[in-house]
């Protein structure tokens, strides 16, 4: 079955630490994007990459960087200068462009600090 | 930047009742697209409508678009306690937009 895979499902930072969630999808689609959610939040976006070896900062993208060398995989790193990082970090992908296509998303990844 | 809120932020209806979230924004959009997000889970699409279209039905779903009122509504008919969930509009201009969501509760 095709989808979107994030890893891991919990995860928890020490303070000055980067972490690293993955995201991984076998839906051939060229978009993809990293989403924060707070408690009782909308989504807010991150990053996004339309295609191979190219990204753009979303809405909130200070403290966080992404990278996109193969189409199936979008990591997210979220550094020591993301002061406040708990939080969940949902993935999604799409097939073209930002908006004209549903997008398909993961079952996200918990961050909490310790 | 949230363009889309939802209302009521919170529904609670019995099974088989009819459940409708609303949601207005406030600039042009090209479509507007409706999620379900269960807890502790992703989102999933559920339905897209584009502006040059005014209602759009998938199952027990129904979907209006009025950009007059900068407005949309989601109905689900015969509501199942496998509704419950929480629903999110999502306006479509250069990025997509989510509002905070609609916590829909279907008690048995």
């Amino acid at each position: 079955d095709g989808g979107i895979t994030q890893s891991p499902k919990y995860l928890f930072r020490k303070e000055g630490q980067n972490v690293t969630l993955s995201c991984e999808q076998n839906l051939n689609h060229d978009a993809m994007y990293w989403y924060r959610q707070d408690p009782g939040q909308g989504l807010r976006l991150i990053y996004y990459s339309q295609i191979v070896n190219d990204f753009q900062k979303g809405d909130i993208a200070e403290g966080y960087s992404v990278s996109r060398e193969k189409k199936e995989s979008f990591p997210l790193t979220v550094t020591s200068a993301q002061k406040n990082p708990t939080a969940f970090y949902l993935c999604a992908s799409s097939i073209g462009t930002l908006n004209n296509q549903p997008q398909h998303f993961g079952d996200g990844t918990r961050l909490s600090i310790l | 930047s949230q363009q889309g809120e939802e209302d009521p932020q919170a529904l609670s209806i019995q099974e088989g009742e009819n459940a409708t979230m609303n949601c207005s924004y406030k600039t042009s959009i090209n479509n507007l697209q409706w999620y379900r997000q269960n807890s502790g889970r992703g989102l999933v699409h559920l339905i897209l409508i584009r502006s040059n279209e005014r209602e759009k039905h998938s199952g027990r779903l129904r979907v209006t678009l009025d950009t007059s009122k900068k407005s949309s509504s989601l109905l689900i008919t015969a509501s199942r306690a496998a509704d419950t969930a929480s629903y999110f509009c999502a306006t479509a201009v250069n990025a997509l937009n989510f509002g905070k969501g609609t916590s829909l509760l279907v008690t048995p």
